[in-house]
């Protein structure tokens, strides 16, 4: 496999569920990333982790943890969530934090909850 | 003050035509320039980077940057219906910034058959 690889591509889950969302990545990158994006809105920096140690927690709320085991792999895991959490979320990746050749994004998981 | 912004649109323009879309924001600082295209329900994915003033063309596609208006374009000439999507500034690299790309709202644009 290429690129920035996903999974799920779909999840509905209810407020009390527990669920981990995967993102693993082929490109030799260093920096990965976790993005929301919601309708109508920009999409939002979540976290940032530059060879597996998170650099940036952009304010998120703790029942979103990330993991990063690896430069190569990341993880989202998801308990107790709201409604108003239902988005698309994306992993990216970059070859650095410069990110001057930008990111590469995986395909998303659109995630319901209920 | 949002730190990129886009005209939500839509932009709607005909089959052949050139097809212009505007990004302003806020960092002065900001280093790398982004073009971003995203179909509806898909991830979105790199079109152009620009990094000095000036314009760089790729095949159909102009990146216009003007780092003193805080300015950056795109555009696509001979626009075809395959074009229709939301087309996303992103930028990175300023004060606020530095190490974090930071994304517009997002233009749609419809190419009308």
């Amino acid at each position: 496999e290429t690129g920035v690889t996903q999974t799920p591509r779909h999840l509905v889950m209810g407020m009390t569920n527990k669920k981990s969302l995967k993102c693993e990545q082929h490109l030799g990158h260093n920096a990965m990333y976790w993005y929301k994006q919601s309708a109508k809105k920009p999409l939002e920096l979540m976290f940032v982790y530059n060879f597996k140690e998170q650099t940036e927690n952009n304010s998120v709320p703790s029942r979103f943890s990330p993991e990063c085991p690896n430069s190569s792999h990341l993880f989202l895991h998801l308990h107790t969530l709201q409604p108003e959490d239902s988005a698309l979320y994306l992993c990216a990746s970059s070859q650095d934090l410069s990110g001057r050749n930008g990111y590469t994004f995986g395909s998303g998981t659109r995630l319901t909850v209920v | 003050q949002k730190e990129v912004e886009q005209n939500s649109g839509p932009l709607s323009v005909p089959e052949g035509a050139i097809a212009s879309l505007n990004c302003t924001y806020s960092d002065r600082g900001s280093q790398s320039f982004f073009w971003y295209r995203q179909y509806s329900g898909k991830s979105p994915e790199l079109i152009m980077f620009i990094y000095s003033n000036g314009d760089k063309e790729d095949g159909r596609f102009t990146a216009q940057l003007n780092k003193a208006s805080q300015y950056v374009s795109l555009l696509i000439r001979d626009s075809q219906p395959s074009d229709s999507a939301t087309y996303l500034c992103a930028v990175i690299g300023g004060r606020k910034s530095s190490y974090k790309l930071i994304f517009g709202s997002g233009t749609r644009l419809l190419v009308r058959p």
